[in-house]
Protein backbone atom coordinates (compact mmCIF):
# COMPACT_ATOMS: atom_id res chain seq x y z
CA UNK A 1 0.00 0.00 0.00
CA UNK A 2 0.96 3.16 -1.35
CA UNK A 3 2.19 5.64 1.68
CA UNK A 4 3.06 9.51 2.31
CA UNK A 5 6.79 10.41 2.46
CA UNK A 6 8.29 12.01 5.50
CA UNK A 7 11.61 13.14 6.20
CA UNK A 8 12.43 10.71 9.01
CA UNK A 9 13.95 13.38 11.61
CA UNK A 10 14.22 17.22 12.23
CA UNK A 11 16.32 18.81 15.01
CA UNK A 12 15.52 22.65 15.69
CA UNK A 13 16.70 24.53 19.03
CA UNK A 14 14.12 25.63 21.93
CA UNK A 15 11.89 28.83 20.70
CA UNK A 16 12.70 27.93 17.21
CA UNK A 17 10.52 26.76 14.89
CA UNK A 18 10.07 23.51 12.41
CA UNK A 19 8.21 22.91 9.60
CA UNK A 20 7.69 19.23 8.64
CA UNK A 21 6.60 18.32 5.20
CA UNK A 22 4.71 15.54 3.90
CA UNK A 23 4.74 14.70 0.17
CA UNK A 24 2.08 12.75 -1.69
CA UNK A 25 0.35 12.85 -5.18
CA UNK A 26 -2.83 14.38 -6.77
CA UNK A 27 -4.52 11.21 -5.29
CA UNK A 28 -3.98 12.10 -1.62
CA UNK A 29 -2.83 15.14 -0.36
CA UNK A 30 -3.32 16.88 -3.61
CA UNK A 31 -6.83 15.99 -3.19
CA UNK A 32 -8.30 16.67 -0.28
CA UNK A 33 -5.43 17.57 2.27
CA UNK A 34 -3.77 16.28 4.64
CA UNK A 35 -4.46 15.63 8.58
CA UNK A 36 -1.27 15.91 11.10
CA UNK A 37 -1.46 13.62 14.13
CA UNK A 38 1.36 13.85 17.28
CA UNK A 39 2.45 10.94 19.06
CA UNK A 40 3.67 10.65 22.24
CA UNK A 41 5.40 7.08 23.50
CA UNK A 42 3.23 4.90 24.87
CA UNK A 43 0.10 7.10 23.78
CA UNK A 44 -2.21 6.89 21.04
CA UNK A 45 -1.90 9.81 18.15
CA UNK A 46 -3.65 13.03 18.48
CA UNK A 47 -5.33 15.09 16.04
CA UNK A 48 -3.02 18.31 15.31
CA UNK A 49 -5.11 19.37 11.94
CA UNK A 50 -7.56 18.30 9.20
CA UNK A 51 -7.81 19.66 5.71
CA UNK A 52 -4.57 21.08 5.59
CA UNK A 53 -5.34 23.50 7.64
CA UNK A 54 -8.12 23.19 10.67
CA UNK A 55 -7.07 23.11 14.01
CA UNK A 56 -9.30 20.99 16.39
CA UNK A 57 -10.43 22.91 19.35
CA UNK A 58 -8.11 22.89 22.14
CA UNK A 59 -4.87 22.83 19.98
CA UNK A 60 -2.40 25.16 20.59
CA UNK A 61 -1.85 28.05 17.95
CA UNK A 62 1.79 27.46 17.54
CA UNK A 63 0.92 24.50 15.66
CA UNK A 64 -0.32 25.23 11.88
CA UNK A 65 -0.77 23.70 8.55
CA UNK A 66 -0.72 24.47 4.97
CA UNK A 67 -0.68 22.58 1.93
CA UNK A 68 1.05 23.63 -1.60
CA UNK A 69 0.38 21.31 -4.75
CA UNK A 70 0.83 17.46 -3.37
CA UNK A 71 2.68 18.76 -0.34
CA UNK A 72 1.59 19.02 3.01
CA UNK A 73 3.57 21.33 5.85
CA UNK A 74 2.89 21.62 9.73
CA UNK A 75 4.72 24.14 11.52
CA UNK A 76 4.92 24.27 14.92
CA UNK A 77 6.57 27.80 16.62
CA UNK A 78 8.30 28.66 19.30
CA UNK A 79 9.61 24.94 20.08
CA UNK A 80 9.15 23.55 23.80
CA UNK A 81 10.62 20.86 24.91
CA UNK A 82 7.27 18.56 25.46
CA UNK A 83 6.98 18.98 21.27
CA UNK A 84 9.86 16.48 21.07
CA UNK A 85 7.89 13.72 19.86
CA UNK A 86 6.93 11.71 16.76
CA UNK A 87 4.62 13.70 13.66
CA UNK A 88 2.69 11.71 10.99
CA UNK A 89 0.78 12.69 8.26
CA UNK A 90 -2.65 11.15 6.73
CA UNK A 91 -4.52 11.35 3.73
CA UNK A 92 -7.51 10.07 2.01
CA UNK A 93 -6.35 8.59 -1.57
CA UNK A 94 -9.44 8.32 -4.10
CA UNK A 95 -7.34 5.82 -6.15
CA UNK A 96 -6.39 3.17 -3.57
CA UNK A 97 -10.04 3.75 -1.69
CA UNK A 98 -7.67 4.19 1.63
CA UNK A 99 -6.27 6.52 4.36
CA UNK A 100 -2.82 6.36 3.99
CA UNK A 101 -0.30 7.27 6.29
CA UNK A 102 3.36 8.83 6.21
CA UNK A 103 5.98 6.65 7.96
CA UNK A 104 6.23 9.68 10.55
CA UNK A 105 9.15 12.54 11.61
CA UNK A 106 10.60 12.60 15.03
CA UNK A 107 11.66 15.91 16.06
CA UNK A 108 13.94 16.55 18.51
CA UNK A 109 14.57 20.04 20.05
CA UNK A 110 17.79 20.44 21.09
CA UNK B 1 -17.00 12.09 27.04
CA UNK B 2 -16.46 11.22 23.76
CA UNK B 3 -14.44 7.95 24.03
CA UNK B 4 -13.21 4.25 22.75
CA UNK B 5 -11.92 1.94 24.32
CA UNK B 6 -10.61 -1.01 22.60
CA UNK B 7 -10.25 -5.27 24.00
CA UNK B 8 -9.45 -8.35 22.95
CA UNK B 9 -5.75 -8.48 22.71
CA UNK B 10 -3.48 -10.52 23.37
CA UNK B 11 -0.82 -13.54 22.53
CA UNK B 12 -1.85 -15.65 19.63
CA UNK B 13 -0.34 -18.55 18.34
CA UNK B 14 0.63 -18.32 14.56
CA UNK B 15 -1.90 -19.35 12.42
CA UNK B 16 -5.05 -18.94 14.94
CA UNK B 17 -7.71 -16.30 15.02
CA UNK B 18 -8.77 -13.68 17.22
CA UNK B 19 -10.99 -10.68 17.32
CA UNK B 20 -10.96 -7.29 18.58
CA UNK B 21 -13.73 -5.23 19.75
CA UNK B 22 -13.78 -1.42 20.15
CA UNK B 23 -16.43 0.37 22.41
CA UNK B 24 -17.47 3.68 21.53
CA UNK B 25 -19.18 6.43 24.08
CA UNK B 26 -19.87 10.00 24.33
CA UNK B 27 -21.35 10.20 20.52
CA UNK B 28 -23.60 8.68 18.31
CA UNK B 29 -21.83 5.80 17.18
CA UNK B 30 -23.68 5.01 14.37
CA UNK B 31 -22.88 8.51 12.42
CA UNK B 32 -19.49 7.62 11.45
CA UNK B 33 -17.00 5.54 9.50
CA UNK B 34 -14.47 3.62 11.62
CA UNK B 35 -11.69 2.63 11.28
CA UNK B 36 -8.77 -0.04 13.18
CA UNK B 37 -5.14 1.28 12.82
CA UNK B 38 -1.70 -0.74 13.61
CA UNK B 39 1.54 -0.13 14.74
CA UNK B 40 4.41 -2.69 15.39
CA UNK B 41 6.76 -1.75 17.82
CA UNK B 42 8.87 0.99 16.82
CA UNK B 43 6.91 1.26 13.77
CA UNK B 44 4.74 4.00 12.02
CA UNK B 45 0.95 3.59 11.86
CA UNK B 46 -0.90 1.41 9.18
CA UNK B 47 -4.60 1.42 8.40
CA UNK B 48 -5.87 -1.70 8.71
CA UNK B 49 -8.89 -1.39 7.34
CA UNK B 50 -12.58 1.03 8.02
CA UNK B 51 -15.94 0.56 7.97
CA UNK B 52 -19.02 2.71 6.74
CA UNK B 53 -21.74 4.28 9.29
CA UNK B 54 -24.06 1.20 8.14
CA UNK B 55 -21.71 -1.13 8.04
CA UNK B 56 -22.19 -2.16 4.13
CA UNK B 57 -18.96 -0.49 2.97
CA UNK B 58 -15.26 -1.84 4.07
CA UNK B 59 -12.44 -0.10 3.40
CA UNK B 60 -10.17 -1.10 1.12
CA UNK B 61 -12.30 -2.52 -0.93
CA UNK B 62 -10.45 -5.46 -0.67
CA UNK B 63 -10.16 -5.87 2.33
CA UNK B 64 -12.65 -8.91 2.87
CA UNK B 65 -10.83 -10.83 0.68
CA UNK B 66 -7.88 -10.88 2.96
CA UNK B 67 -7.28 -12.59 6.38
CA UNK B 68 -8.86 -9.58 8.15
CA UNK B 69 -12.31 -8.76 8.90
CA UNK B 70 -14.48 -5.32 10.20
CA UNK B 71 -18.21 -5.64 11.83
CA UNK B 72 -19.65 -3.48 14.01
CA UNK B 73 -23.13 -3.72 16.11
CA UNK B 74 -24.77 0.02 15.62
CA UNK B 75 -26.95 -1.03 18.81
CA UNK B 76 -24.19 -1.75 21.14
CA UNK B 77 -21.97 1.35 19.98
CA UNK B 78 -19.16 -1.70 19.03
CA UNK B 79 -16.65 -2.20 16.46
CA UNK B 80 -15.23 -5.50 15.90
CA UNK B 81 -11.67 -7.00 13.79
CA UNK B 82 -11.85 -10.16 13.02
CA UNK B 83 -8.05 -11.35 12.37
CA UNK B 84 -7.53 -14.87 11.07
CA UNK B 85 -4.22 -17.01 10.16
CA UNK B 86 -2.19 -14.49 12.23
CA UNK B 87 1.28 -14.39 11.59
CA UNK B 88 4.25 -13.07 13.51
CA UNK B 89 4.22 -9.55 11.77
CA UNK B 90 0.61 -8.79 12.55
CA UNK B 91 2.04 -8.37 16.07
CA UNK B 92 1.17 -4.15 16.65
CA UNK B 93 -0.30 -2.23 19.32
CA UNK B 94 -4.25 -2.17 17.23
CA UNK B 95 -5.99 1.30 17.51
CA UNK B 96 -9.13 2.27 16.71
CA UNK B 97 -10.11 5.45 15.42
CA UNK B 98 -13.30 7.35 14.73
CA UNK B 99 -13.14 9.12 10.65
CA UNK B 100 -14.44 12.48 11.39
CA UNK B 101 -13.56 15.18 9.09
CA UNK B 102 -10.74 14.86 6.69
CA UNK B 103 -9.11 13.16 9.52
CA UNK B 104 -9.18 10.30 12.20
CA UNK B 105 -10.19 12.47 15.46
CA UNK B 106 -11.22 10.38 18.13
CA UNK B 107 -8.85 7.51 19.41
CA UNK B 108 -8.87 4.80 21.50
CA UNK B 109 -5.81 4.12 24.05
CA UNK B 110 -5.19 0.60 21.63
CA UNK B 111 -4.83 -3.08 21.98
CA UNK B 112 -2.00 -5.21 22.27
CA UNK B 113 -1.40 -8.01 20.04
CA UNK B 114 1.41 -10.60 19.82
CA UNK B 115 1.55 -13.00 17.77
CA UNK B 116 4.35 -15.93 18.75
CA UNK B 117 4.11 -19.37 19.66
Amino acid sequence: QAGLTQPPSVSKGLRQTAVLTCTGDSNNVGGQGAAWLQQHQGHPPKLLSYRSNNRPSGISERFSASRSGNTASLTITGLQPEDETDYYCSAWDSRLGAWVFGGGTKLTVL
Amino acid sequence: QVQLVESGGGVVQPGRSLRLSCAGSGFIFSSYTMHWVRQAPGKGLENVGGLSSGGDIQYPAGLAKGRFTLSRDNSNNTLYLQMNSLRADDSAVYFCAREGTGAFDIWGQGTVVTVSS
